[in-house]
Parts: structure tokens; C-alpha cells; sequence
């Protein structure tokens, strides 16, 4: 079954704009969540939806936001971009159950703020 | 701070030799993954431990969960150079969750 997918692969914006971001989970799965990759600070939790509710949240500001829709799909936003959000933002999807948490990645969308 | 710290940060052997990668924690994990990174990409899983003590075979990896689930090794023997990548653990808290804790990562490189 095709694995999870998020356009676009890549993309360079300007310090102050905003960008969105999206992703399509694996057929069948419920649970969306986010998690940014930088050099310096590794990979880190963003959020984290569950049946169009964000059911987990991690430690970034406000200008990270995102939601999932009826079909399980998200998206995932950062108004007023800083030279620091540039990172590979990578989605993950789960079926959610109750044993483990085996997640599944996309290939991540690059994001260059200059 | 980081709750899961893999060590060593970086391995470079030779084509053949056997290595392992510790993840160790203070905190106690309901679940904990290994992933490998390709450079450009997103991490693939390699195995899912959920019991402590659990032992799990990949072909040459080997994965052991700790008796108190607060910590975890992957073993390789007669590393490969297509071995070469970042290696990743991660733990989740709480059972169904999806927001993991990511180690700080195990950058191996094999040479042939």
C-alpha cells in the first residue's frame, strides 16, 4: 500500500511569510502527527491529530498550527517564518492502537526560509 | 534536554565488523523504535519493541528492550557499507500516543 505522502518536497520562502504544508497518511490510518528535523536540536514533536482533534501537542510556539480533516489528511502551517524554521518537516502517520506506537514517515517536506 | 541519549554519535568500521548502539533514558517508555535515515529522506522504522527484556531479530540487527524499559541496544554483525546511515531511536510514554521522543541519533558509516 503507498506509504505516507507530503507535498511539496521542497520549498524556499522569505523571513515573514507563511507557508502550509501537507500530508497524506497511509491508507487506513487515523492518527496524523508532525515533527520538525533541524542540525542542531534533532527531531522534534510538533503535534499530533487524531480524528480532526489535536490530541497531542509539543513545545513550539504559536505559529505552528495544523489540523486534519474527515479523510485523515493534514496540514500543517507556520505564519511569520524566521530563519530558524528551516528544518525538514516530516509527517507521520499510525493506525493508533492501543499496543505500541509504530508510526510510519513520509520523506519530508524541505523548508529553506531566507 | 534531551529524554533519550544514544551513544556513540558517530561509528565509522570496516566492511565485516560487528558494532552496537546503545539508547539509554531515566524515564520508562510503553513502547520503543528504531529508525534509519537515508540522507534527504524520512526514517524508515526497523522494529517496534514493547515488552521489557524483548529480544528482536532483523536478519544482522539484533534490538534488545531493557528489563525496565528505560533503555535499548542495536546490535549489527559483519556490518555492510549499504549499513551506512542515521540511526534513531525513539520512545513513546504512553501507549497509542504518537508524540515520540526522539534520541540524539548514531550517524554509522561502513567502509568497504
Amino acid at each position: 500500500k503507498a506509504g505516507v505522502t507530503q507535498t511539496p518536497r521542497y520549498l524556499i520562502k522569505t523571513r515573514g511569510q507563511q507557508v502550509t504544508l501537507s500530508c497524506s497518511p497511509i491508507s487506513g490510518h487515523r492518527s496524523v502527527s508532525w515533527y520538525q528535523q533541524t542540525p542542531g536540536q534533532g527531531l522534534q514533536f510538533l503535534f499530533e491529530y487524531f480524528s480532526e482533534t489535536q490530541r497531542n501537542k509539543g513545545n513550539f510556539p504559536g505559529r505552528f498550527s495544523g489540523r486534519q480533516f474527515s479523510n485523515s489528511r493534514s496540514e500543517m502551517n507556520v505564519s511569520t517564518l524566521e530563519l530558524g524554521d528551516s528544518a525538514l518537516y516530516l509527517c507521520a502517520s499510525s493506525w493508533a492502537g492501543s499496543s505500541g506506537n509504530t508510526i510510519y514517515f513520509g520523506e519530508g517536506s524541505w523548508l529553506t526560509v531566507v | 534536554t534531551q529524554l533519550l541519549e544514544q551513544s556513540p554519535q558517530f561509528l565509522s568500521i570496516q566492511e565485516g565488523e560487528n558494532l552496537t548502539v546503545y539508547c539509554n533514558s531515566s524515564s520508562v517508555f510503553s513502547s520503543l523504535q528504531w529508525y534509519r535515515q537515508e540522507p534527504g529522506e524520512g526514517p524508515v522504522l526497523l522494529v517496534t519493541v514493547v515488552t521489557g527484556g524483548e529480544v528482536k531479530k532483523l536478519k544482522r540487527l539484533t534490538f534488545q528492550f531493557g528489563d525496565a524499559r528505560k533503555d535499548s541496544s542495536l546490535h549489527i554483525t559483519a556490518a555492510q557499507p549499504g549499513d551506512t546511515g542515521l540511526y534513531l531511536c525513539a520512545g513513546g510514554l504512553l501507549a497509542g500516543a504518537n508524540n515520540l521522543f526522539f534520541g540524539t541519533g548514531t550517524r554509522l558509516t561502513v567502509i568497504p
